[in-house]
């Protein structure tokens, strides 16, 4: 089946640095990839929708200077979190679409990000 | 755009009986009603889904209603076992939107 490898899995990182996480797709390609943030006991929030080789289209509230989308190829995105802060601490987590998926969504693994 | 409610948040029920769980979706556009166990921690993991041309689906233990006229739909867990303890989300989308997913259900099973 389709498979969407995440990483790193959680990372820990001082106030004021970027982070950055990847999401590849193993097995078949990912035309659109949404980046959703889950804060503890909460639902997944969507982020941010990119589709290979356009600008990401960013939900209200999320801010596009501070959370980079870059999805320049069909196998892989990345979210980079610029200038972290403790607030920006929470469980980030891709889905990927393909071509070939008709209504699928392939999650990551999901990535734990404390910011101290 | 799509807003999904899922009620109840928190469900406990004894080992054995069954639990369901509710939710109410906004945009008829939508015809994917996909629904989600996740454990702490890990990635959410499809459980069952359903499509707007459909109106019940059933797994084994699992099953979902969809009233497209009233827009909601349900999971139905029969005989509950501990493991089933976790949180579900139901969630719903047009086929090229993102999932909107419902704030959660944490489903205790008590041995």
């Amino acid at each position: 089946g389709a498979v969407v490898s995440q990483h790193p899995s959680w990372v820990i990182c001082k106030s004021g640095t970027s982070v950055k996480i990847e999401c590849r797709s193993l097995d078949f390609q990912a035309t659109t990839m949404f980046w959703y943030r889950q804060f503890p006991k909460q639902s997944l929030m969507l982020m941010a929708t990119s589709n290979e080789g356009s600008k990401a289209t960013y939900e209200q509230g999320v801010e596009k200077d501070k959370f980079l989308i870059n999805h320049a190829s069909l196998t892989l995105s990345t979210l980079t979190v610029t200038s972290a802060h403790p607030e920006d601490s929470s469980f980030y987590i891709c889905s990927a679409r393909g071509t070939n998926q008709k209504y699928g969504y392939t999650f990551g693994s999901g990535t734990r990000l404390t910011v101290v | 755009g799509e807003n999904v409610e899922q009620h109840p948040s928190t469900l406990s029920v004894q080992e054995g009986d069954s639990a369901v769980i509710k939710c109410t979706y906004s945009d008829s556009a939508s015809n994917y009603f996909p629904w989600y166990k996740q454990e702490l921690g890990k990635r959410p993991q499809l459980i069952i889904d359903i499509r707007s041309n459909v109106g019940e689906k059933k797994d084994q233990r699992i099953a979902v209603t969809l009233n497209k006229t009233a827009k909601h739909f349900s999971l139905h867990i029969t005989e509950t076992q501990p493991e089933d303890s976790a949180v579900y989300f139901c969630a719903a989308s047009s086929g090229n939107t993102p999932l909107v997913f419902g704030k959660g259900t944490r489903l205790s099973v008590i041995a």
